[in-house]
């Protein structure tokens, strides 16, 4: 089936820095990406809707310029966390919509993100 | 606001029995319908789609909507532990642009 591949799965950053989150779709092209967060038994929460070669539609009360993605392909996206802070701390989780299998929508691994 | 609400549980079976688990939404307007598994500290991984009313089956697993009530169902037969998750209801808005809003899932624990 159609795999969606995210990296790093793992990630530790110093409060300040920039981090960056990769959403590969492996076997299909992607015309839209998703990107949610999730915290400790939470629901995952959207947070912006990716589309290849124009701007990403953020939820409301996400912060577009700390969270800015890049679809600039159409099996890739990026997610950068910018000046992160320990609240930033979360599992980010992609998804990647499949055109040719009914727009069934497949997840990614996630990716860990702890800023000390 | 688009709404998911799941009964966040936990909802505890023996092993060898029917598991149900409910999901309402708020927008009249969804066409698509999900459910996903998600183990602790992992991705979701899709169970099952339905688009129409009625049941769709795959396997041991039965999938109901009733978009009159705006309600979605799952069901799982002949329980098993290795179905101890967490299982997110999830919905597809009616706008075109395949954004999915998820609920916050019921915990399932299955006894064996």
């Amino acid at each position: 089936g159609a795999v969606v591949s995210q990296h790093p799965s793992w990630v530790i950053c110093k409060s300040g820095t920039s981090v960056k989150i990769e959403c590969r779709s492996l076997d299909f092209q992607a015309t839209t990406m998703f990107w949610y967060r999730q915290f400790p038994k939470q629901s995952l929460m959207l947070m912006a809707t990716s589309n290849e070669g124009s701007k990403a539609t953020y939820e409301q009360g996400v912060e577009k310029d700390k969270f800015l993605i890049n679809h600039a392909s159409l099996t890739l996206s990026t997610l950068t966390v910018t000046s992160a802070h320990p609240e930033d701390s979360s599992f980010y989780i992609c998804s990647a919509r499949d055109r040719g299998v009914g727009n069934t929508i497949y997840f990614g691994e996630g990716s860990w993100l702890t800023v000390v | 606001q688009k709404e998911v609400e799941q009964n966040s549980g936990p909802l505890s079976v023996p092993e060898g029995a029917i598991a149900s688990l409910n999901c309402t939404y708020s927008d009249r307007g969804s066409q698509s319908f999900f459910w996903y598994r998600q183990y602790s500290g992992k991705s979701p991984e899709l169970i099952m789609f339905i688009y129409s009313n009625g049941d769709k089956e795959d396997g041991r697993f039965t999938a109901q909507l009733n978009k009159a009530s705006q309600y979605v169902s799952l069901l799982i037969r002949d329980s098993q532990p290795s179905d101890s998750a967490t299982y997110l209801c999830a919905v597809r808005d009616g706008t075109g642009g395949f954004k999915t809003i998820f609920g916050a899932g019921t915990r399932l624990f299955v006894k064996a």
